[in-house]
């Protein structure tokens, strides 16, 4: 069964810190990865998608990793502002399942002025 | 380019009704992925589609719901017969056809069961 897990589930941080967000998965056959952010009550924003050929996709201020034989993705956010606030998602699709999306937990992001 | 969209975006149904969503995947977007959000809990797959075809339905429950993307139109969530356990966010996406599959969403159908 692929499980993703998602560390820490809540991180508040001061306006202009860079951060650290975990996702980890027990499947390693992945076929890519995605981050997305979500805002209370709306739907999902793609973020970053990294294909499994690759190691890291940049955008902005946002840098996500992939290292598949250790089974974990990293997203850095540099410089973050409050408007960063926000549930923070990685879900993957893999195996024989390369069109469905496993989702970890999120990791809830506040960060305060 | 519209993004995916959904309607209702809100949808109020009694015990025993029947619920349809409706998705319309972004211009050029041959696939399709329905996703349910329950309270408190994470995002589950529930189907994917593509035209006139379900490729993945292993997240779909046994009973009263089923999915379609017919060669006109949107694609459909129908939930027959609502309980309130089925009370939930149910969020839709699609994907172009090409390397990579990136899905994009769109902003959900909040399902209340009264």
């Amino acid at each position: 069964k692929q499980e993703v897990t998602q560390i820490p589930a809540a991180l508040s941080v001061p306006e202009g810190e860079n951060l650290v967000l975990n996702c980890s998965f027990t499947d390693s056959a992945i076929y890519n990865l995605q981050w997305f952010r979500q805002d209370p009550g709306k739907g999902l924003t793609s973020l970053l998608l990294i294909q499994s050929s690759q190691r890291e996709q940049t955008s902005g201020r946002l840098n996500a990793s992939l290292d598949k034989s250790s089974g974990r993705s990293t997203l850095y956010i540099a410089a973050s502002q409050p408007g960063d606030s926000a549930t923070y998602l990685c879900a993957f699709t893999g195996g024989t399942s390369y069109g469905k999306l496993t989702f970890g937990q999120g990791t809830i992001l506040t960060v305060h002025p | 380019n519209a993004g995916v969209m959904q309607n209702p975006r809100h949808l109020v149904r009694r015990r025993g009704q029947e619920a349809r969503l409706r998705c319309s995947p972004m211009k050029g977007h041959s696939h399709v992925y329905w996703y349910r959000q329950l309270p408190e809990e994470g995002l589950k797959f529930m189907v994917y589609l593509q035209k006139e075809n379900i490729i993945d339905e292993s997240g779909m429950p046994k009973e009263r719901f089923s999915a379609e993307f017919p060669k006109e139109g949107p694609s459909i969530l129908r939930i027959q017969q609502v309980v309130r356990g089925d009370s939930a966010a149910y969020f839709c996406a699609s994907s172009p056809l090409r390397q990579g599959y990136e899905q994009y969403f769109g902003p959900g159908t909040r399902l209340t069961v009264t």
